[in-house]
């Protein structure tokens, strides 16, 4: 079956610092990787969705200067947080799609702390 | 009106019992939906997806859809402790954007 690949599982780093967090298709080509955040006790928000080769598209509310997203190729998509704060604390999960409707397989997810 | 609405729970049904969660969406060109499992601090997991009215039977699941309604449900028979978990409704419209909505969720507690 289709496996997307995350990493870290989890992270801790300093305010100010930036973060980036890998999202690989491992035994199919995404054609579509999407990123969303969790916080505790909520649902998934979707933060941006981005297609290979071209620029990530943002939910209302994200900031794409804060959260860069790079989808260089058909198997890996990475999310950056710079300069985080402690409100970016979450868990990041992604999810990948080859395009087709059923086709939805999501990470293991990122416990991001920033102390 | 959120998209996807689900009772937050949680829902406490006793081990062998059938657990039934419900969900509701607003989007009448809603094409697809989905359920999802989600144990504390883990990524969500597939249960079954159903897109044509009725129900749809996988194992101990089943999903029933009624477009007229906008409802879509999960049955789970025999309910086991190990069920325990957030139980996450997910729908796909076909917007371009190609990503699914997730209801807040709704917590499952199967009591031994």
């Amino acid at each position: 079956g289709a496996v997307v690949s995350q990493h870290p599982s989890w992270v801790i780093c300093k305010s100010g610092t930036s973060v980036k967090i890998e999202c690989r298709s491992l035994d199919f080509q995404a054609t579509t990787m999407f990123w969303y955040r969790q916080f505790p006790k909520q649902s998934l928000m979707l933060m941006a969705t981005s297609n290979e080769g071209s620029k990530a598209t943002y939910e209302q509310g994200v900031e794409k200067d804060k959260f860069l997203i790079n989808h260089a190729s058909l198997t890996l998509s990475t999310l950056t947080v710079t300069s985080a704060h402690p409100e970016d604390s979450s868990f990041y999960i992604c999810s990948a799609t080859t395009g087709g409707v059923y086709g939805y397989t999501f990470g293991s997810g990122t416990r991001l702390t920033v102390v | 009106q959120k998209e996807v609405e689900q009772n937050s729970g949680p829902l406490s049904v006793p081990e062998g019992a059938i657990a039934s969660l419900n969900c509701t969406y607003s989007d009448r060109g809603s094409q697809s939906f989905f359920w999802y499992r989600q144990y504390s601090g883990k990524s969500p997991e597939l249960i079954m997806f159903i897109y044509s009215n009725g129900d749809k039977e996988d194992g101990r699941f089943t999903a029933q859809l009624n477009k007229a309604s906008q409802y879509v449900s999960l049955l789970i028979r025999d309910s086991q402790p190990s069920d325990s978990a957030t139980y996450l409704c997910a729908v796909y419209v076909d917007t371009g954007r190609r990503a699914l909505t997730f209801g807040s969720g709704t917590r499952l507690q199967v009591q031994p």
